[in-house]
């Protein structure tokens, strides 16, 4: 059974602080990892996407991934009311036909 | 670039009738998928399309749904018999092959069946 695995919060962050959620996936040879932001109500929202060891910088996002361990990340820099949101991670493991296996999200809140 | 749309965006019927939902991808990207989402949890993969070629559809879903992209454009999903536990967010994504797959969601169809 191939799973990805998220902590489902609440995870509750002061603003301007960095916020790191967490994923782990099960499949060692998934070679896509996806984060995603999902507003109440909502449809997800892509905001990264990273293949490869080690860090990716978009603005004030940040993914990092871990092949070896198996868990990828996502830090959001200078936290801002607005980052308040679900966030799912979804994997892409070999032979899937570019189906994505998803987590459940990490709901995010960030306190002003 | 307008983005995936689909439609309706909800959609109340009565136990035991059909609905039919439509999706329309980001005009260049050839691969479609729809997923069905209820709350709290991630989306769950129900097909995907590769141009107008249904290529994979998920075990979990029964027979009483069935989808379709005719011309390889947009797509349609139904649902017969509908019932309660139906209900959910029906997304649809759409991606372009050699991009990095990445999907692109509309912002969905919420079924309540009642």
């Amino acid at each position: 059974q191939k799973e990805v695995e998220q902590n489902s919060g609440p995870l509750s962050v002061p603003e301007g602080a960095i916020a790191s959620l967490n994923c782990t996936y099960s499949d060692r040879g998934s070679q896509s990892f996806f984060w995603y932001r999902q507003y109440s109500g909502k449809s997800p929202e892509l905001i990264m996407f990273i293949y490869s060891n080690g860090d990716k910088e978009d603005g004030r996002f940040t993914a990092q991934l871990n092949k070896a361990s198996q868990y990828v990340s996502l830090l959001i820099r200078d936290s801002q009311p607005s980052d308040s949101a679900t966030y799912l991670c979804a994997v892409n493991p070999p032979g899937s036909n570019y189906q994505l296996i998803w987590g459940a999200g990490t709901k995010l809140i960030i306190k002003p | 670039d307008t983005g995936v749309s689909q439609n309706p965006r909800h959609k109340i019927t009565k136990r035991g009738q059909n609905v039919t939902f439509r999706c329309d991808p980001i005009s260049e990207h050839n691969r479609l998928y729809w997923y069905r989402q209820t709350l709290g949890q991630g989306p769950e993969f129900l097909t995907y399309f590769q141009n107008e070629a249904q290529l994979e559809k998920s075990r979990l879903l029964s027979d009483r749904f069935s989808a379709e992209r005719p011309k390889g454009s947009f797509s349609t999903l139904e649902i017969q018999r509908t019932e309660q536990g139906d209900s959910a967010m029906y997304l649809c994504a759409s991606s372009l092959k050699g991009s990095g797959d990445t999907q692109y969601f509309g912002p969905g169809t919420r079924l309540t069946v009642l």
